[in-house]
């Protein structure tokens, strides 16, 4: 089965609302990167995460080893922050395994 | 810092033709990538390489081939480009110990 699974596919948010990403994986973890990606833009390093809590500005992520997860949390969202958010993990050597991403839209 | 350049950053080919994708870093890192990524999918990786002429296939390796001949270059060739490799080709670069990744900015290849 898939290694790394991502909710929600897609989610629309009125901007000002929060939002919780989730990162769940079934392997062993060396690290977790997520990633914010614009249609037809590279992939934006927001968080390297192996385990703990991180912030950056409004945006925080969490990694909790023992329960095989992963979490980004984006408070009081913005239009610019539309776009694709993609969790990878790294089991083995440093080759990432990304899921499939979640799609945000934050409307006015 | 440093940066990741790729060039072109598209790259428009006829079926079967071949096809070379470069990738460039000055992080000095040791290890590069490349992967693939397919319209509203996740990225699959295709080569990477660990130091300078070193070559591991990834999961996607069928079809492409890859060159380390310095350190600071990666460089990917579709050897027999067909229309379902249409896709985005993004390169990263990380350095040791599971140290986070960074990638260029792609090249978007349409096969005709």
């Amino acid at each position: 089965g898939q290694q790394v699974q991502q909710s929600p596919a897609s989610l629309v948010l009125q901007e000002g609302e929060n939002a919780e990403l989730q990162c769940n994986f079934s392997t062993s973890l060396n690290s977790m990167q997520w990633f914010y990606q614009r249609p037809g833009g590279s992939l934006v390093s927001l968080f390297y995460n192996p385990s703990g809590t991180k912030q950056s500005g409004r945006l925080t992520s969490t990694t909790v080893i023992k329960e095989r997860r992963s979490s980004l949390h984006i408070s009081s969202s913005q239009t610019t922050d539309s776009g694709t958010y993609l969790c990878a993990l790294a089991s083995s050597f440093s080759k990432l395994v990304f899921g499939q991403g979640t799609s945000l839209s934050v409307v006015p | 810092g440093g940066i990741i350049t790729q060039t072109p950053k598209f790259l428009i080919g006829q079926e079967g033709q071949k096809l070379t994708l470069k990738c460039q870093q000055n992080f000095n890192h040791d290890t590069m990538y490349w992967y693939r990524q397919d319209s509203g999918k996740g990225l699959r990786l295709i080569y990477y390489s660990i130091t300078e002429n070193d070559l591991q296939k990834g999961d996607l390796s069928e079809g492409y081939d890859a060159s380390r001949e310095k350190k600071s270059s990666f460089s990917l060739t579709v050897t027999s480009a067909q229309k379902n490799e249409m896709a985005v080709f993004l390169c990263a670069s990380n350095g040791p110990n599971y140290a986070e990744q960074f990638f260029g900015p792609g090249t978007r290849l349409t096969v005709l």
